[in-house]
Order: C-alpha cells, then structure tokens, then sequence
C-alpha cells in the first residue's frame, strides 16, 4: 500500500549517458514534486507538477526534463549524466499547498 | 527570500533523556512548518506540521513542536528519546497559498542516541 514509490531505488550509470527516475503515487494527489538531495544531506526542490501543468521549475540544467504523463505520475529524465548529478533524487506528492509526502529516494551513482 | 535555520549539525542524547532541535526561519509571512525524520537510507517522514491554530502541535513518536511567531522559530522536542530516534531531522517551511508548495528545507540535524 506504499503511497509514493519510485523507481529503481538504486541507478548505477556511466558519465554521458541517459537515465530516467519514474515516480507514482496512490494518495489521490493534484501536485507532484522533485526533489534532490545533494552529499550533504541538503534537499533543495527542483520541479513540480500541478494536474500535468508545470507549476515550479528551479534553476536546473535543461538536461533534467520531467514528463508527468497523469497526475499519478512524475517522470524525471536525465540527460548525458555528469558527475555532479550524483545524489538521492526523491519524488513526493501533496494536496495543492499541504502536506508534501515523500518517496523512499533513488541513489544516482555517476561514474 | 525564505531560509530555515537548523543551528546543531550533530546532536548525541543519551536514551530516556529529553530532546530539543532547534529550527529558526525567515519567511515574508507566516509560513506553513513540518517537521521531518529521514532514517539512514530511508525517504522523509512527516512528523508533525504547523498550519493555525494552537502553536503546540503533537506529531507522531512522541514529538512535539512550539511555533512562536516573535521568534521565528518551531522548535522539535520528545521527553524521552528512544534508541530508535537516531536519524537526520530537518525542518522545512512552505507557503500558504498556491497550487504547489516549495518547501524550502533546513540543512538537517543528525541526531545521535547513546545507550
């Protein structure tokens, strides 16, 4: 009954190439969120999607494209991979500006 | 711009004593403010939220958390810690209004519990 999951838990990839984090959740949720957190523990937001629409957009490089197929669903896709994008990418969902509730986190390892 | 404050990097309590973290911010206005608990390799974990209301709120595991406003602070406390408390605890505020809510997070405290 997990309410956020994300896909894979784990990514182990080489520099330059192309990867994909899938996030869902079953809360029933109108607003979807991407989030990084860097070696430091630091979490900083990147995206967030409102019923499919782009609502927040960070500064982030334009090689992070997030694709939210339904509200269900918040896709992060990463483009030709750097070191630097190693951290724990987690995915949470909330009722407009509620609670946020977050998933269990998929370590990017970039080699 | 919002920021949040968590002044303890590392914190170590001996079990059954009391616990307070700190978390100080600044917001143009009143903000929303959650408390959460990240266990080693686990996702976050909402442990209470302040929206109105009674500036005392009680969370899960015991937690409690004071909002005063002349301070700009909400401060994390639990009477008696338990062995299994020890995990990375960060405050977090967001707004009140929007479609989505960018919560700005504090840099975490690492809690420690000694037997």
């Amino acid at each position: 009954d997990t309410a956020v999951s994300q896909t894979p838990k784990y990514l182990v990839t080489q520099m330059g190439n192309d990867k994909s984090i899938k996030c869902e959740q079953n809360l029933g949720h109108d607003t979807m969120y991407w989030y990084k957190q860097d070696s430091k523990k630091f979490l900083k937001i990147m995206f967030s999607y409102n019923n499919k629409e782009l609502i927040i957009n960070e500064t982030v490089p334009n090689r992070f494209s997030p694709k939210s197929p339904d509200k269900a669903h918040l896709n992060l896709h990463i483009n030709s991979l750097e070191l630097g994008d190693s951290a724990v990418y987690f995915c949470a969902s909330s009722q407009v500006s509620d609670t946020q509730y977050f998933g269990p986190g998929t370590r990017l390892t970039v080699l | 711009a919002q920021s949040v404050t968590q002044p303890d990097i590392h914190i170590t309590v001996s079990e059954g004593a009391s616990l307070e973290l700190r978390c100080n911010y600044s917001y143009g206005a009143t903000p929303y403010l959650f408390w959460y608990v990240q266990s080693p390799g686990q996702g976050l974990q909402l442990l209470l939220k302040y929206f109105s209301g009674d500036t005392l709120v009680q969370g899960i595991k015991g937690f409690e958390a004071e909002f005063k406003r002349s301070q700009s602070s909400f401060n994390l406390r639990k009477p008696s810690v338990h062995w299994s408390d020890a995990a990375e605890y960060f405050c977090a505020v967001g707004p009140r209004t929007g479609t989505a809510s960018k919560l700005t997070f504090g840099t975490g405290t690492r809690l420690q519990v000694t037997l």
